[in-house]
């Protein structure tokens, strides 16, 4: 039962244009959405993350867009870098105060010059 | 800080041997999760420790798993015996409050059952 869902495994994008990177989700009862990127030989780190009761949380570059009743949320990065270049996991938490996290599959992204 | 200790960063094991993946989490945290990262099942939780006590050990895939948290500094994964399809990178985790910040990631323990 895949709570979570990204359904891109990959995306390729032009350095300083816009990465749109996608997440779906099933359990309408998730408090919270967070966004992690991963680099090679590293663990996931924390990036951008939005409470289910906002649309829409910005932090320099990144943004992250909730839509609750289409059950999707999206990471938008402007203008795309070279140093963005990595795998970002979506990922969602709160059920009923629960604090692990569900992650979904990851997206690679890649940036080229 | 020093961030979310793990150790040891490689393993490689031959099938049947015993394995143990050891984190020491971010002084002052009171949560922490060990996950499993796969191709084909990406990142799932295996395990959650809320000050010292496991919560939720349904994504631990069978009883040759285990996992132990003696003290608020030290936890450890046990595979006993190791199968190939053990091999994997395992990270653990830990937090002071999920929610809206997440939680600190180790770098990592790859695992490789020959």
């Amino acid at each position: 039962d895949q709570q979570v869902k990204q359904n891109s495994p990959s995306l390729s994008v032009q350095e300083g244009r816009i990465s749109i990177l996608n997440c779906d989700y099933t359990n309408s009862m998730f408090d919270y959405f967070l966004w992690y990127k991963k680099y090679p030989a590293e663990g996931p780190t924390f990036l951008i993350s939005i409470s289910s009761i906002k649309d829409k949380n910005e932090d320099g570059r990144f943004t992250v867009f909730l839509n609750k009743s289409a059950k999707h949320l999206s990471l938008h990065i402007v203008p795309s870098q070279p140093g963005d270049s990595a795998v970002y996991f979506c990922a969602a938490s709160g059920v009923q105060g629960a604090q692990k996290l569900v992650f979904g599959q990851g997206t690679r992204l890649t940036i080229n010059p | 800080d020093a961030g979310v200790i793990q150790s040891p960063r490689h393993e490689v094991t031959e099938m049947g041997q015993e394995v143990t993946l050891r984190c020491k989490p971010i002084s002052g945290h009171n949560s922490l999760f060990w996950y499993r990262q796969t191709m084909m099942r990406g990142l799932e939780l295996l395990i959650y420790f809320n000050n010292n006590v496991p919560i939720d050990d349904s994504g631990m895939p069978e009883d040759r798993f285990s996992a132990k948290m003696p003290n608020a500094s030290f936890s450890t994964l046990k595979i006993q015996p190791s199968e190939p399809r053990d091999s994997a990178v395992y990270f653990c985790a830990s937090s002071i409050r999920t929610g809206l910040y997440g939680y600190t990631f180790g770098s990592g323990t790859r695992l490789t059952v020959v």
